[in-house]
C-alpha cells in the first residue's frame, strides 16, 4: 500500500529565505505527483502536477522535482512571503489499481514578517 | 466554470442525525472522489463514483456511510446516526475521466461537527 510522508511537519522561516519541502513516497508506480496550498479552515488549492515522466515543474516562485525511482518529490520556494504560510500537501496518484489519490500529512509553513 | 462546489461549508449536527454532504463537479467533469480528512490529519479517500456507479469504496466504513452520484443533481455523501468521531472535513474532487494522467480538483470542502 502506497505510503506518503511529508517532512518536516512544520517550519518557521523569515521572510526573503529560500525553502525546500519534502515529499516522500514508498511505490514508485505513480502516475503523477500533485503539490497542494491548504488555508486554515479552507479547500485544497493545486500547486504543481508533475507526470511521472517529468523530472519538475515551475510556477512562479515555486519549482517542484520528482525523483520517481527513489521516491521522492520537493517543492522549492524561492523568497518566501507572508502569504506564503500555509499547510502544503504533496499526493501522489497510482499507476496501478486504486486510482485515488495517496496524501501526506503535510508541511505547516509559516513565513515570519 | 464556478469549480467543484461543495454545501453547505459548515455542517452541525446532534448525535444520532443523518448529515447530507453535496458535491456539484466541475463542469464536463463526470468522476467525483470523497476525502475525509481527520483533525491533524492527512486526507483519505473514501469513495470513487462515476454517473450512477460506484467505482471504488474500499475507503469507506461498512456501516453508516453511502454515497451516490445520480445522473442528474450533484453527489451525495451520507453519514446516518453520526457520532463524534465523524467531526471531519470532507472535500470533493471531480475529474474528467478516468485516466490517471488526469489533475485533481478539490472543492473548498463542507466542515461537520457532531455535538
Amino acid at each position: 500500500k502506497q505510503e506518503v510522508t511529508q517532512i518536516p511537519a512544520a517550519l518557521s522561516v523569515p521572510e526573503g529565505e529560500n525553502l525546500v519541502l519534502n515529499c516522500s513516497f514508498t511505490d514508485s508506480a505513480i502516475y503523477n505527483l500533485q503539490w497542494f496550498r491548504q488555508d486554515p479552515g479552507k479547500g485544497l488549492t493545486s500547486l504543481l502536477l508533475i507526470q511521472s515522466s517529468q523530472r519538475e515543474q515551475t510556477s512562479g516562485r515555486l519549482n517542484a522535482s520528482l525523483d520517481k525511482s527513489s521516491g521522492r518529490s520537493t517543492l522549492y520556494i524561492a523568497a518566501s512571503q507572508p502569504g506564503d504560510s500555509a499547510t502544503y500537501l504533496c499526493a501522489v496518484r497510482p499507476a496501478t489499481g486504486a486510482n485515488n489519490l495517496f496524501f501526506g500529512t503535510g508541511t505547516r509553513l509559516t513565513v515570519i514578517p | 466554470n464556478a469549480g467543484v462546489m461543495q454545501n453547505p461549508r459548515h455542517l452541525v449536527r446532534r448525535r444520532g442525525q443523518e448529515a447530507r454532504l453535496r458535491c456539484s463537479p466541475m463542469k464536463g467533469h463526470s468522476h467525483v472522489y470523497w476525502y475525509r480528512q481527520l483533525p491533524e490529519e492527512g486526507l483519505k479517500f473514501m469513495v470513487y463514483l462515476q454517473k450512477e456507479n460506484i467505482i471504488d469504496e474500499s475507503g469507506m466504513p461498512k456501516e453508516r456511510f453511502s454515497a451516490e452520484f445520480p445522473k442528474e443533481g450533484p453527489s451525495i455523501l451520507r453519514i446516518q446516526q453520526v457520532v463524534r468521531g465523524d467531526s471531519a472535513a470532507y472535500f470533493c474532487a471531480s475529474s474528467p475521466y478516468q485516466t490517471g494522467n488526469t489533475e485533481a480538483f478539490f472543492g473548498q470542502g463542507t466542515r461537520l461537527t457532531v455535538v
